[in-house]
């Protein structure tokens, strides 16, 4: 059973189209990080989020915490080609333990 | 580049040998963390050190074993591999207090014939 729960599990969008990548868990996070990961590449890290209720923004990515700190989306605008890749949800129950989330691939279609 | 050094990219081994995989983190980061990322268990959380210490233990085998060396670079050792071993291996460093905000490396790619 996944600590975080990740949906859609795959996701393919016209470019230009917006998506959503929601992030569940039945636990409460003290912070959340959002990764991307491409092929043959390392997840790097887009954002982390601490506040619940909080919202932040990456040019055309939007990033959300939930109230209680247990669930966040990630919303892309006008989504681009550069924007495939997979997409991972990772939180911590406390400082040493981070668990991923099993990730939503997206495609961008041109 | 994330600052992280892993080597080697590519190891092509056989059933029951040993393996060792190698890390440098970002200069400065203490924690070095190593994962493995199979496509049925998603990224999966081994081990952690922190200045030569060990911190955290996750799903690591027994047939696993990881050390982190006064000069902080970090080795994960895989022994009597199985078929299912084969797996991407990603280490990973942080900043202390932020052990959330990750950098990874490129990753070992293991593949056990």
């Amino acid at each position: 059973t996944q600590l975080l729960e990740q949906s859609p599990q795959f996701l393919s969008i016209q470019e230009g189209e917006n998506l959503t990548v929601y992030c569940n868990s039945s636990s409460v996070f003290s912070s959340l990080q959002w990764y991307r990961q491409e092929p043959g590449e390392g997840p790097v890290l887009l954002v982390t989020v601490v506040t619940g209720g909080e919202v932040k923004k990456l040019k055309r990515l939007t990033f959300q915490f939930g109230d209680a700190r247990k669930d966040s989306s990630l919303h892309i605008t006008a989504a681009q080609p550069g924007d495939t890749g997979l997409y991972l949800c990772a939180g911590g129950l406390n400082d040493y333990k981070l668990s991923f989330g099993a990730g939503t691939t997206v495609t961008v279609r041109a | 580049d994330s600052g992280v050094t892993q080597t080697p990219k590519h190891l092509i081994t056989a059933t029951g040998q040993r393996v060792t995989l190698r890390c440098s983190p970002r200069s400065g980061d203490l924690s070095v963390y190593w994962y493995q990322q199979s496509l049925d268990q998603g990224l999966q959380f081994l081990i952690q050190y922190y200045n030569g210490e060990e911190r955290a233990k996750g799903n690591i085998l027994e047939r696993f074993s990881a050390q982190q060396f006064p000069d902080l670079h970090s080795e994960l050792n895989l022994s009597s591999l199985e078929l299912g071993d084969s797996a991407l291996y990603f280490c990973a460093s942080s900043v202390e207090g932020r052990a959330g905000e990750l950098f990874f490396g490129e990753g070992s790619r293991l593949t056990v014939l």
